[in-house]
C-alpha cells in the first residue's frame, strides 16, 4: 500500500487544549487530505495539500489548520479542540492523476470531554 | 457543488448478488471511485469508472451512466467477509481531482 502511518492511534483530551495529528507517508504523493467520519456524514474533507506549503480548505475547515513542511508529513491542528470535534480523522494520499485512488491511513481515534 | 447519495443500509444473504447504487448531481464531472471499508479500519479502492460501462473485477463489478449521473457496485458470490460499508465518491472537472464522498451504503451478509 502507500505506506501511510498516522500517529497517535487512539487520543483522549478536554476541551480547549491543542491537539496536533500527523500522517506520514513513504510514497512521496503530491497530495494528501484529511478527513473525518462521523455517522451519518461519511467521510468529509477538512483540508488538503498539493505539495510543500501549498494547501487548501475542505467543506468543513473551520477550527481546523494544517501544515506541510515536507513532502511526507501533513499535520492537521485543533487549535482549541471542542467536543463538536470527537470523531475518527483519517489522512489520505494520492497522485492527483485523476485516475488514480486515494490510500488511507488506518486513522486517529479523538475523543475529546 | 456536488451532491451524491446512496442508500444508508441493505441487508442481502450469503452466496446472493446485490446492487448497491449511487446518484451524484455535480457542476462537473471526472470520474467515479468505489472503495469498502470493512468496520474500524481504513477506505480501501475497489473500482474506477470514467466511461460509461460495466468494469468487471472478479466478484465485483461496477457500472457508470454518466448521462443519468448513476453509478452501481454488483457484488456477486456475497461472502459474510463483504460485511462492509461501501463509499462512492465522484471526482470534478477542472483540474483539480477533489473527490466528494457519498455517506456510504453499510452491507451486512446475513448466513
Amino acid at each position: 500500500d502507500a505506506g501511510i502511518t498516522q500517529s497517535p492511534r487512539h487520543k483522549v483530551t478536554e476541551t480547549g487544549t491543542p491537539v496536533t495529528l500527523r500522517c506520514h507517508q513513504t510514497e512521496n504523493h503530491r497530495y494528501m487530505y484529511w478527513y473525518r467520519q462521523d455517522p451519518g456524514h461519511g467521510l468529509r474533507l477538512i483540508h488538503y495539500s498539493y505539495g510543500v506549503k501549498d494547501t487548501d480548505k475542505g467543506e468543513v475547515s473551520d477550527g481546523y489548520s494544517v501544515s506541510r513542511s515536507k513532502t511526507e508529513d501533513f499535520l492537521l491542528t485543533l487549535e482549541s479542540a471542542t467536543s463538536s470535534q470527537t470523531s475518527v480523522y483519517f489522512c489520505a494520499t494520492s497522485t492527483g492523476d485523476s485516475n488514480q485512488p486515494q490510500h488511507f491511513g488506518d486513522g486517529t481515534r479523538l475523543s475529546i470531554l | 457543488g456536488q451532491n451524491i447519495d446512496q442508500p444508508t443500509e441493505m441487508t442481502a444473504t450469503e452466496g446472493a448478488i446485490v446492487q448497491i447504487n449511487c446518484t451524484y448531481q455535480t457542476s462537473g464531472f471526472n470520474g467515479l471511485f468505489w472503495y469498502q471499508q470493512h468496520a474500524g479500519e481504513a477506505p480501501t479502492f475497489l473500482s474506477y469508472n470514467v466511461l460509461d460501462g460495466l468494469e468487471e473485477k472478479g466478484r465485483f463489478s461496477s457500472f457508470l451512466s454518466r448521462s443519468k449521473g448513476y453509478s452501481y457496485l454488483l457484488l456477486k458470490e456475497l461472502q459474510m467477509k463483504d460485511s462492509a460499508s461501501y463509499l462512492c465518491a465522484v471526482t470534478g472537472s477542472g483540474g483539480s481531482y477533489i473527490p466528494t464522498f457519498g455517506r456510504g451504503t453499510s452491507l451486512i451478509v446475513h448466513p
